[in-house]
């Protein structure tokens, strides 16, 4: 089955460090850019960064420029999101998503996380 | 930044009518690089349209997309009470890739 299962979020103090991550399957993981998308309650989707296929190209949102760091294990078919410097607006459900020919053709059940004290 | 702003914001209409979603781009979408999404309650999003109006795979004819430069459209033809969703826009021209704010879609 062609999947993406996100997994590590849940409960975090602001300023605290977190790392999700995405396992893939069912398809050829190193063929396609990856991204990771948040949604806030009440909020519009936000994207939050990509990485190319071989992990030497990456591109983040100016929100999480210097917090928030991208990286793939194709080995191991997984993407990650490490996140520092964690503030109460980073508190969303995280999607990791699929690049496809045009927009994100894949999605995950997304990752739920709380920033709070 | 290219900011997308989607109308209406909510849209109420029966099984068979026809739904008309708007989604303007702040400035032109380059080579018409936008997609629609679906999500329902508790789910993900799931593309229906990319590239403005090709159909994502397995997505049914009744939705369809047109426009071009900053006025885009998602049509969705002869509604059906699975269709009640979330519709997002989002172009995918230039970075950062940016989304609508939703247009919330309720069958009477």
């Amino acid at each position: 089955e062609v999947q993406l299962v996100e997994s590590g979020g849940g409960l975090v103090q602001p300023g605290g460090s977190l790392r999700l991550s995405c396992a893939a399957s069912g398809f050829r993981f190193i063929n396609y850019w990856m991204s990771w998308v948040r949604q806030a309650p009440g909020r519009r989707l936000e994207w939050v960064a990509n990485i190319k296929q071989d992990g030497r190209k990456r591109e983040y949102v100016d929100s999480v420029k210097g917090r928030f760091t991208i990286s793939r294990d194709n080995a191991k078919n997984s993407l990650y999101l490490q996140m520092s410097s964690l503030r109460a607006e980073d508190a969303a459900v995280y999607y990791c998503a699929r690049e496809g020919f045009g927009g994100f053709d894949l999605w995950g059940q997304g990752s739920l996380v709380i920033v709070s004290s | 930044e290219i900011v997308l702003t989607q109308s209406p914001g909510t849209l109420s209409l029966s099984p068979g009518e026809r739904a008309t979603l708007s989604c303007r781009a702040s400035q032109s979408v380059d080579q018409r690089f936008l997609a629609w999404y679906q999500q329902k309650p508790g789910q993900a999003p799931r593309l229906l349209i990319y590239d403005a109006s090709r159909r994502a795979t397995g997505i049914p004819d009744r939705f369809s997309g047109s426009g071009s430069g900053t006025d885009f459209t998602l049509t969705i033809s002869r509604l059906e009470p699975e269709d009640l969703a979330v519709y997002h826009c989002q172009q995918y021209g230039s970075s950062p890739k940016t989304f609508g704010q939703g247009t919330k879609l309720e069958i009477k």
